[in-house]
């Protein structure tokens, strides 16, 4: 695709619902990123695949969070039992260099609500 | 940990004028540099990036420069236009061996030109 897609763009739960937000990287790219940005802040890194290998989820900030990639395209993003304090923006990133240091070309985000 | 400071948090300039946005970061171990823009609702844009053996990178009115030494990059902006109004965001890739995908980021400096 021509850029980095995310859906939904706004999610709304309640405090205690499931959420999975989706992200279409560009077609081809290697390496995918999550980042979480709360208001007022920079991202701050999730988790990292290389294909469908997800090599690094040290920045999860807790197992209620779990993300994929089965097929080394499509990356999903789940929240479990959502809490007020995961009220955020979750921007996905990808990259066609191998987890390097190329340039990440990001989507629009998934802001999401927790009531 | 390395951590990234953006100064300042918010700038007001009228239309025409020169700026510089500040970064500094505390772990001079790094690969490379970024200067991001986001507009409101919006992703994150890749302006710029200086590789760490590097001192500046130019694109058109923008000018990034680079000093490991001293654990500083500045964003300069030249007859800045309304529509550079948005958040610029910085970010360091982390000169770690096996981990240097890792993108940290400032908080970001909030500039608004007015006409």
């Amino acid at each position: 695709g021509a850029g980095v897609s995310q859906s939904p763009r706004y999610k709304v739960a309640k405090r205690g619902q499931d959420v999975a937000l989706r992200c279409d990287p560009i077609s081809g790219h290697v390496s995918l990123f999550w980042y979480q940005q709360a208001l007022g802040q920079g991202p701050e890194f999730l988790t990292y695949f290389q294909n469908e290998a997800q090599l690094d989820k040290s920045g999860l900030p807790s197992d209620r969070f779990f993300a994929e990639r089965p097929e080394g395209s499509v990356s999903t993003l789940k929240i479990q039992r959502t809490q007020q304090e995961d009220s955020a923006v979750y921007l996905c990133a990808s990259t066609n260099n191998r987890g390097r240091t190329d340039t990440q070309y990001f989507g629009p985000g998934t802001r999401l609500t927790v009531l | 940990k390395q951590e990234v400071t953006q100064i300042p948090a918010a700038l007001s300039v009228p239309e025409g004028e020169n700026l510089v946005l500040n970064c500094s970061f505390t772990d001079s171990a790094i690969y490379n540099l970024q200067w991001f823009r986001q507009d409101p609702g919006k992703g994150l844009t890749s302006l710029l990036l200086i590789q760490s053996s590097q001192r500046e990178q130019t694109s058109g009115r923008l000018n990034a420069s680079l000093d490991k030494s001293s654990g500083r990059s500045t964003l300069y902006i030249a007859a800045s236009q309304p529509g550079d109004s948005a958040t610029y965001l910085c970010a360091a890739h982390r000169d770690s061996g096996g981990s240097n995908y890792k993108l940290t980021f400032g908080k970001g400096t909030l500039l608004t030109v007015n006409p």
